[in-house]
Order: structure tokens, then sequence, then C-alpha cells
């Protein structure tokens, strides 16, 4: 099973508003990420978790606040997002050893609009 | 100059074509590498994945690495329509590179019946 999965598939919310985004895995992988992605942009790496430690930030607004409550699912908070916030919200996993460390499976994505 | 360069296309092609899909790199460290298919409003589909250079064939999917150039291809033999997609290249230096993928622009794939 190499499934990915992510709730919810859209989600419109206002700039005020704090909602999250979840994502689960049960490959039994040990690194999980968040991607943004833009229409006919490629995914663009926001955070990394390895054994539920976040290890790579990438200079991502504190708006978005990434969690890893355990090594299967990793959520992403949202508040006070601005419209331009309004993209494909991604989620990989992958294992972090072995040859097919790199080969990252991703989640169907949670579509996100910013009124 | 990008580290990974991949024609946006769009390229269309007839049904039952061969279809080259290429992506040039600049880093020489980079070793591993990644096929993904997305299709529209959906997230990437990992295709194909080759370390260091070689061929990999997967059914009607071939993934072709030549580290001397620089440069991998993916052939599709006997497109379908289902095949229409974007097709993302993605490349990394070594296994667990912190988990950051180098991805090309993706190239956008009609295959017309």
């Amino acid at each position: 099973d190499t499934e990915v999965t992510q709730t919810p598939k859209h989600l419109v919310m206002g700039m005020t508003n704090k909602k999250s985004l979840k994502c689960e895995q049960h490959m039994g992988h040990r690194a999980m990420y968040w991607y943004k992605q833009k229409a006919k942009k490629p995914p663009e790496l926001m955070f990394v978790y390895s054994y539920e430690k976040l290890s790579i930030n990438e200079s991502v607004p504190s708006r978005f606040s990434p969690e890893c409550p355990n090594s299967s699912l990793l959520n992403l908070h949202l508040h006070a997002l601005q419209p331009e916030d309004s993209a494909l919200y991604l989620c990989a996993s992958s294992q972090d050893t072995g040859e097919e460390a790199d080969t990252q499976y991703f989640g169907p994505g949670t579509r996100l609009t910013v009124l | 100059q990008k580290e990974v360069e991949q024609d946006p296309g769009p390229l269309s092609v007839p049904e039952g074509a061969i279809v080259s899909l290429n992506c040039t790199y600049s880093n020489s460290a980079f070793q591993y590498f990644m096929w993904y298919r997305q299709y529209s409003r959906k997230g990437p589909e990992l295709l194909m994945y080759t370390y260091s250079s070689g061929n990999k064939e997967d059914g009607r999917f071939t993934a072709q690495v030549d580290k001397s150039s620089k440069y991998i291809s993916l052939f599709i033999r006997d497109s379908q329509p289902s095949d229409s997609a974007t097709y993302l290249c993605a490349m990394s230096p070594f296994s667990w590179n912190t988990g950051k993928l180098i991805f090309g622009q993706g190239t956008t794939l009609q295959v017309k019946p």
C-alpha cells in the first residue's frame, strides 16, 4: 500500500479563520513533508519532518504551523492566511534510509482557497 | 540558470505515438532520479525511480539517465489519452538528502485520440 491520505479535499477560509489540514500514511515511512503547489508550477517544499521532528522549514511564514503528532500523522495549522496562500497543499512521505530514501509518495492534496 | 531544466510544453501527440520527455541538470552530484505524473488537480504520482546511469523499464514506460550529458528521459510507448497529464522530473544528490528533491517545471502532455 503506497497511499497517503489528506483531508479535507477542498477548503475555503476567510483571512481571520483558523483551520487545519491533515495527512496520514501507513507505509511505515519516517519522513513526512508539506508542499505548496501553485497552478502550472512544481511543488514547493515547505516543511520536512524526520522521526517526528521538524528538520527543515523553508522559511515559511508563521501563519503556517506544522505538527507531527506521531509517525503516521502530519498536520498543517493555518491562521490569518492571505489570498495569495490559495494553492494545492500536498503531503508526502518517504523512507529516510536505503536506496529509495528519496522516493516520495504524495497524497491527493487539499485545494485551499483564501477569501 | 535553474538546477533542473524541463520544457513546459505543451506537447501534443496522436494516440499510439512514442513520447519522449526530457530534463537536463547542472549539478553533477545528482544520483537519484524520479519521474512523477500529475493529473489536473491531483497529487503527483511516482512513475519511475532510477539510481545513477542506465535504463529502467516498467510496462510502456522507460526511464533513461545519461550522467555524462546530465540528461534524463522518460519514454512512453503506445501513448494513450489517459497518459495526458503533467510529467515532473525530480532528482537528488544522494540518499536522504534531507528530503529535498529538485523538481523540473513539468511538461504538459496531451495525447489526442
